[in-house]
């Protein structure tokens, strides 16, 4: 069974800093380009950032551009999302999502407040 | 950035057909915008419905279909069940097939 499984969301103060990590099982992760999606509480949805298969290309929304780093581990079958500068608008729930978007972890929650 | 719009919400009888819409700012959208479909009920991630415009995954109810109409996206939903009561959404891409922008959604009920 095809699973993503994401971690490492939690309560940040505005300006802080959290790494998201994505754990995937039952398919080949290095044959996959993959995705994080988030959604704001009660809010639709808004693709992050892309990675390709080896990791040498990287997409960015324009709204988390240059304080977010999407990364992979193929050895370790996993997925990050590095998030810097965090701001009120950031928090939402954020979705690990293979390839052309499918299948979707269940999601971690990131809240920044103070 | 591009604006991707949807109606915000619509009702659908238990039978019946509707169609929802995936409208772009920027013009006309195309199959070069790689349409996809996504269904989310309360509580739950995402699930993809259709993608490149109108292509089914395995799981994906035949009572639904992807198509291009009058310059838009569309999901038809052909038979509406009380189960396909959910949120749906649409994303297309801009510059390649590797990043998008998503509708707001839209609030199907069954009713």
């Amino acid at each position: 069974e095809v699973q993503l499984v994401e971690s490492g969301g939690g309560l940040i103060q505005p300006g802080g800093s959290l790494s998201l990590s994505c754990a995937s099982s039952g398919f080949t992760f290095s044959s996959y380009e993959m995705n994080w999606v988030r959604q704001a509480p009660g809010k639709g949805l808004e693709w992050v950032s892309y990675i390709s298969i080896g990791g040498s290309t990287k997409y960015y929304a324009d709204s988390v551009k240059g304080r977010f780093s999407i990364s992979r581990d193929n050895a370790k079958n996993s997925l990050y999302l590095q998030m810097n500068s965090l701001r009120a608008e950031d928090t939402a729930v954020y979705y690990c999502v293979r390839g052309r978007f499918d299948p979707w972890g269940q999601g971690t929650l990131v809240t920044v407040s103070s | 950035q591009a604006v991707v719009t949807q109606e915000p919400s619509l009702t659908v009888s238990p039978g019946g057909t509707v169609t929802l819409t995936c409208g772009s700012s920027t013009g006309v959208v195309t199959s070069g915008h790689y349409p996809y479909w996504f269904q989310q009920k309360p509580g739950q991630a995402p699930r993809t419905l259709i993608y490149d415009t109108n292509n089914k995954h395995s799981w994906t109810p035949a009572r639904f279909s992807g198509s291009l109409l009058g310059g838009k996206a569309a999901l038809t939903l052909s038979g509406a069940q009380p189960e396909d009561e959910a949120e749906y959404y649409c994303l297309l891409s801009y510059s390649d097939a590797h990043s998008g922008v998503f509708g707001g959604g839209t609030k199907l009920t069954v009713l």
